[in-house]
Order: C-alpha cells, then structure tokens, then sequence
C-alpha cells in the first residue's frame, strides 16, 4: 500500500491546454514536496509546501497543499513541451520520515 | 548538474552475481540516502547514512548493504542478484540528517540483470 497515491498515473496533453494532477494520503504530513524526474536524470525539487492550504506559484506551475495537510494538487497552466516528465510528490510524516508517490507522467505534445 | 555523482551509470549482470554502486555526495553535504526506482514501485527508500552513521533504513533487502566512508562517499553493495533487482537505483544527498529541506539526487545508476 502507497502512503502517497498520486492521480492519474499518466497524463497526455497538447501544448497550450492546462492540467492539475493530485497527491492523496490518509496521513497527516508535517511538509509535502513536488519533484520533476526527466529521462535519463534524478528528481529536482520543485516546491516544498509547508503551511494547510498554503498556495504557491513558479511561473505556470501552481501547488497547493489541503488545509488538513493530506493532499496537494499541481496545476499547470498554458502547458509546454519542456513541462514534460514525471512529477513526484514527497510528503514528511510520523517521526521525520519521508515517502514518495509513484508519479504523475506528464506528456505535452507539441 | 546536482553536484551528486553517481557511478556506473548502466550496469548489465547475470543473476546471483553481486555489483557496487558508488555515490558521491553534494560538496558539503553529510547524508546520503539510497533509493531504488521501478515502475511497479516508484522511488522506494532503501537506507540514509549521516556522517558514516547509518541514520534509518527503509525497504532494504537483506542482500543488500551500504556503507558511507569517512570521505562521505558511499557505496550500496547488492549481492545474489535476481531478476527483481533489475531497477534504477539513485544516491541523494542533504546537508542535515532531517527530512527537512531539498533532496539533491544523482544521474542514477540503472542495474540490468539477465
């Protein structure tokens, strides 16, 4: 079983449309983090979110974690190609320990 | 470019053979943590060092082992391999031993066993 379910596992868009994915738990976190995976690369930190219902923005991507700090959501807006990869999200639980979703791949076709 | 190096990057064994993967961390940085990628599983946690220490252990098998040496590279030693073990395997990297702050990770270090 999966701390962290991340929805829908596999996503394909065209350029120019938006998208939100989600990360759900049934647990409480203390901080919850989006990474991107590209091929061939680890994951790079995107945003970590700490504060329920805290919202923040990096250019087009927008992350929000619930107000009872168990889920987060990405949206993307105007996606583009370059957006393309697999978004993890990383959640701080318990007694300091960390766990990851399996993913959201995100495809943006030109 | 993370700052984290990780050799080999492709590894190609037969199975019941054993391999090392090496990781160097971020400069500065005095936890390690291993991870092992596959697709059925995601991004498992295997075992964190700090400063030579190990720190906490995840689902690491009892075939594996680890161990970070004094000059903070760490090594994750994989014995009697089987089929399953085929994955990607990645090295992290933190300046603390909490689970606070960003995760530097490796290239990762793809194990393919036949």
């Amino acid at each position: 079983t999966q701390l962290l379910e991340q929805s829908p596992q596999f996503l394909s868009i065209q350029e120019g449309e938006n998208l939100t994915v989600y990360c759900n738990s049934s647990s409480v976190f203390s901080s919850l983090q989006w990474y991107r995976q590209e091929p061939g690369e680890g994951p790079v930190l995107l945003v970590t979110v700490v504060t329920g219902g805290e919202v923040k923005k990096l250019k087009r991507l927008t992350f929000q974690f619930g107000d009872a700090r168990k889920d987060s959501s990405l949206h993307i807006t105007a996606a583009q190609p370059g957006d393309t990869g697999l978004y993890l999200c990383a959640g701080v639980w318990g007694n300091n320990r960390l766990a990851f979703g399996k993913g959201n791949q995100v495809v943006v076709i030109p | 470019d993370s700052g984290v190096t990780q050799t080999p990057k492709h590894l190609i064994t037969a199975t019941g053979q054993r391999v090392t993967l090496r990781c160097s961390p971020r400069s500065g940085d005095l936890s390690v943590y291993w991870y092992q990628q596959s697709l059925d599983q995601g991004l498992q946690f295997l075992i964190q060092y700090y400063n030579g220490e190990e720190r906490a252990k995840g689902n690491i098998l009892e075939r594996f082992s680890a161990q970070q040496f004094p000059d903070l590279h760490s090594e994750l030693n994989l014995s009697s391999l089987e089929l399953g073990d085929s994955a990607l395997y990645f090295c992290a990297s933190r300046f603390g031993s909490a689970n606070t702050g960003e995760l530097f990770f490796g290239e990762g270090s793809r194990l393919t066993v036949l």
